[in-house]
């Protein structure tokens, strides 16, 4: 799987938008990108994932590139339960594994 | 969305004794599902891969004989941290996926269980 590459932490204001950025240059055409994102002491929880479309939920947006080297998570409306680390996975299709990297502490300010 | 249950969350024993760790999937049923281990500040470290049934695959650097793992049925994986020791101290957590998808889809994460040995 692609190793990818994220800011080591953010801030962002309470009820901005969040913008977690990741870089997946070595992303080949079969890999997805994956969001997960983990709260002091619990498990990680799934975000959102994609192959090149952009996509959205009721969580987040994701914007990939059009040359898929790089994705931007999107939190539209940022509130203090969303601080946490961010992580940025790329995962081919047939692998269940997931390589966690360092991820984007992301801290909301009040 | 999918639950992953795991069990206890918290657990504090004396050095030298086991502990078992239980991971359920509880609305479907897990073919695979992953332990991972994590250290304060760091990012989670893949320990071994269990398959309903049949031997875990384990990461390089993780004793199979200390970390004993066994996956006896579609929802239940567990995890036997053997002969505990203090540096065994750390955040186990397990996930599981199910296989014969479509779709593809993402993975389901178990809270988590502290392991405190004394």
């Amino acid at each position: 799987d692609a190793k990818t590459t994220q800011p080591p932490s953010m801030d962002c204001a309470e009820g901005r938008a969040a913008n977690l950025p990741c870089n997946h240059s070595t992303i080949s055409g079969n890999e997805y990108v994956y969001w997960y994102r983990q709260i002091h002491s619990q498990g990680p929880q799934y975000i959102i994932h994609g192959l090149k479309n952009n996509e959205t939920n009721e969580m987040a947006s994701l914007i990939i590139t059009e040359d898929r080297k790089s994705s931007t998570l999107i939190l539209p409306h940022a509130t203090l339960r969303d601080t946490a680390v961010y992580y940025c996975i790329s995962q081919g299709f047939g692998n269940e594994k997931l390589t966690f990297g360092t991820g984007t502490r992301l801290t909301i300010i009040p | 969305g999918a639950v992953v249950s795991q069990h206890p969350s918290r657990v504090i024993c004396k050095s030298g004794t086991s502990v078992k760790i239980e991971c359920r999937s509880l609305d479907f049923q897990a073919t695979t599902m992953f332990w991972y281990r994590q250290f304060p500040k760091q990012s989670l470290m893949l320990m071994a891969t269990s398959n309903e049934g049949s031997k875990a695959t384990y990461e390089q650097g993780v004793e199979k004989d200390k970390f004993l793992i066994n996956h006896a049925s579609l929802t239940l994986s567990t995890l036997t941290v053997t002969s505990a020791h203090p540096e065994d101290s750390s955040f186990y957590i397990c996930s599981a996926t199910t296989t014969g998808m479509v779709k593809r889809t993402e993975a389901f994460f178990g809270q988590g269980t502290r392991l405190t040995v004394v």
